[in-house]
């Protein structure tokens, strides 16, 4: 089984719809992570925990949510999906380096 | 803030030919220093990482990285790249104890020829 396992791997929904993207561990890491990778951007942190009880939010959190339900699960959330946040989008956990899921190619239609 | 900078968005070399990533950083305090790769529609795998100690950090698949801290710089070589080697390459940066939160560069797209 994967360090980091992200559900779904596909998803296309549609403009307005909300959308949860969630992703487990098995690292036994507090610090976890959801990032969104954009051609030529890079990966940019959309926010970020380090326990079930500290949410943070990063670069671009605006449009997204999180939930921390226990240190294993962390999930991201899309209220009203719109075509920009087409994109890939990672969760990782971390201690000295960063563990990523094979991540989820979300398409907003 | 920290930053990274990967100035080359794309690079092309001859499969055997010798390879140089740049890395640029920005960071206040002494920096924890990645390297990641990232092929086709997978994930991203870690290639190599500094904490401190010898600047001249070697990795998986034949990658090493050396990190200057006058040139705040943190470039990745490979003596001979392998037409497996053809990916996206990303360099980042993490802090160091406290909270840590890991920056990632935009890329740099490895293409390999014949």
């Amino acid at each position: 089984d994967a360090d980091v396992t992200q559900t779904p791997r596909n998803r296309i929904t549609k403009t307005g719809k909300r959308i949860m993207l969630e992703c487990s561990q098995t690292k036994g890491h507090d610090r976890m992570y959801w990032y969104r990778q954009d051609p030529g951007l890079g990966l940019r942190l959309i926010y970020y925990s380090f326990d079930v009880k500290d949410i943070n939010k990063g670069e671009i959190s605006d449009g997204y949510s999180v939930s921390r339900q226990a240190q294993a699960k962390f999930s991201l959330s899309l209220e009203s999906a719109i075509p920009n946040q087409t994109a890939l989008y990672f969760c990782a956990t971390l201690r000295t380096e960063a563990f990523f899921g094979q991540g989820t190619r979300l398409t907003v239609v | 803030a920290q930053s990274v900078t990967q100035p080359d968005i794309h690079i092309t070399v001859s499969e055997g030919a010798s390879l140089e990533l740049r890395c640029n950083y920005s960071y206040g305090a002494t920096p924890y220093l990645f390297w990641y790769v990232q092929s086709p529609g997978q994930g991203l795998q870690l290639l190599l990482k500094y904490f401190s100690g010898d600047t001249l950090v070697q990795g998986i698949k034949g990658f090493e990285a050396e990190f200057k801290r006058s040139q705040s710089s943190f470039n990745l070589r490979k003596p001979s790249v392998h037409w497996s080697d053809a990916a996206e390459y990303f360099c980042a940066v993490g802090a160091i104890g406290g909270y840590q939160k890991v920056t990632f560069g935009t890329g740099t797209k490895l293409q390999v020829i014949p």
